[in-house]
């Protein structure tokens, strides 16, 4: 089976801090993604990384930033946390297949609370 | 723009009663359409997908789905639901041209025994 393990379940951080939220997917898929959900919005693509090195903005990149170093690792950066940026991030990585279509494998979520 | 909506926060179902969760979009080229389930502090899973071929497919813990082009709708459905199935529901959509993937708000469903 597919393991997206994200580092953290709760993180708690004030206001100024750099916070940095850890991925990493064990199937050597080339499609990682980092997602907000807030209540009543759903999930909203924060970037997207569809190689080593390589990122693209998605819905909501304002005050985000990202690093894949390597294909098993995607990276989400607060670089100074807010208190709008209190939610639960999930990370998920993707596979392609011509006949299955893509198919989504998510982590468990890290819940951020920034104070 | 593109959007996928689920126009119900949340679905209340008697166990044992058929439910629906719904599910519209609007989006370019021929979608792809998926349907994710989360139960409490977990992430998201995969249930069922529609590529093409069959309107009516059929995914895990007895769900199943109806494409309806003409309406741009992919409608969650169970003959009879279980307490268990109380989660959150998304609908997901990709788009067949631009290949963006947009979810839905979100849908909880509440089996009350």
């Amino acid at each position: 089976d597919v393991k997206v393990t994200q580092s953290s379940r709760y993180l708690v951080k004030r206001t100024g801090e750099k916070v940095f939220l850890e991925c990493v997917q064990d199937m050597d898929h080339e499609n990682m993604f980092w997602y907000r959900q807030d209540p009543g919005l759903g999930l909203r693509l924060i970037y997207f990384s569809y190689d080593v090195k390589m990122k693209e903005k998605g819905d909501i990149p304002e005050g985000y930033s990202v690093s894949r170093e390597k294909k098993e690792r995607f990276s989400l950066i607060l670089e100074s946390a807010s208190t709008n940026q209190t939610s639960m991030y999930l990370c998920a990585s993707s596979s392609w297949d011509p006949k299955e279509g893509e198919k989504l494998f998510f982590g468990s979520g890290t819940q951020l609370s920034v104070l | 723009a593109q959007s996928v909506a689920q126009p119900e926060d949340q679905v209340n179902v008697a166990e044992g009663n058929p439910l629906t969760v719904k599910c519209t979009y609007s989006v370019s080229g021929n979608p792809y359409l998926f349907w994710y389930v989360q139960y409490p502090n977990r992430g998201l899973q995969f249930l069922l997908k529609y590529i093409t071929g069959d309107n009516l497919v059929k995914g895990s813990y007895g769900f199943e789905a109806e494409f309806n082009k003409s309406q741009t709708s992919f409608h969650l459905k169970k003959p009879s639901a279980l307490v268990s199935d109380s989660a959150l529901y998304f609908c997901l959509v990709k788009a067949g041209n631009t290949g963006k993937l947009i979810f839905g708000q979100g849908t909880t469903l509440q089996v009350k025994p």
